[in-house]
């Protein structure tokens, strides 16, 4: 069974700080993600990543970077939290394959902004 | 970019009553239609997709149909037990950068009630 491990199931940190989460797959997956989960938002995508050293946008890299410097590692990086980055952070991979396959998930980060 | 709308954002069904939640999508390019499954707490896990050659498809007591010319599909959950309550979310997506870039919708919160 996949497994998509974040670093951490909550988090508080002040405004202004660095902030890192950190998202390990363990399925040899070509492609990661990161969404972010607002009610009544759904979930929206911020980066992925469909190889190593490689990053896209996604709708709401504004804030945000990302590194892969590994395939089974993606890290999503607040250069500066803001209190608006208050969210619950999704990680998933899934395999290149034909293009149609799921993304498995991990259990989510819930960061709080202070 | 693609825009994914779901309706509605809540729903209370009578157990053993059906279920449908609906999605329109905005770019016809789009080929992949997945929904997603998240229970209380829990991390989203897909229960059914569909390509853009198929019409219909059916899995058990679940179901989602597809109208490309309208650029709609829905989910229909037959004969409903407690454990279908849960936040669904439908997406969709085409291939971007070898990746499959979803889009989701915002959700709907589904009560199944005894």
């Amino acid at each position: 069974d996949v497994k998509v491990t974040q670093s951490s199931r909550y988090l508080v940190k002040r405004t202004g700080e660095k902030v890192f989460l950190e998202c390990v797959q363990d399925m040899d997956h070509e492609n990661m993600f990161w969404y972010r989960q607002d009610p009544g938002l759904g979930l929206r995508l911020i980066y992925f990543s469909y190889d190593v050293k490689m990053k896209e946008k996604g709708d709401i890299p504004e804030g945000y970077s990302v590194s892969r410097e590994k395939k089974e590692r993606f890290s999503l990086i607040l250069e500066s939290a803001s209190t608006n980055q208050t969210s619950m952070y999704l990680c998933a991979s899934s395999l290149a394959g034909t293009g149609w396959e799921p993304l498995h998930f991990g259990n989510g980060t819930r960061l709080t902004v202070t | 970019g693609e825009n994914v709308e779901q309706h509605p954002s809540t729903l209370s069904v009578q157990e053993g009553d059906s279920a449908v939640i609906k999605c329109t999508y905005s770019d016809s390019a789009s080929n992949y239609f997945p929904w997603y499954k998240q229970e209380l707490g829990k991390r989203p896990q897909l229960i059914i997709d569909i390509r853009s050659n198929v019409g219909e498809k059916k899995d058990q007591r679940i179901a989602v149909t597809l109208n490309k010319t309208a650029k709609h599909f829905s989910l229909h959950i037959t004969e409903t037990q407690p454990e279908d309550s849960a936040v669904y979310f439908c997406a969709a997506s085409r291939r971007d950068q070898g990746a499959q870039k979803l889009v989701f919708g915002q959700g709907t919160r589904l009560t199944i009630n005894p």
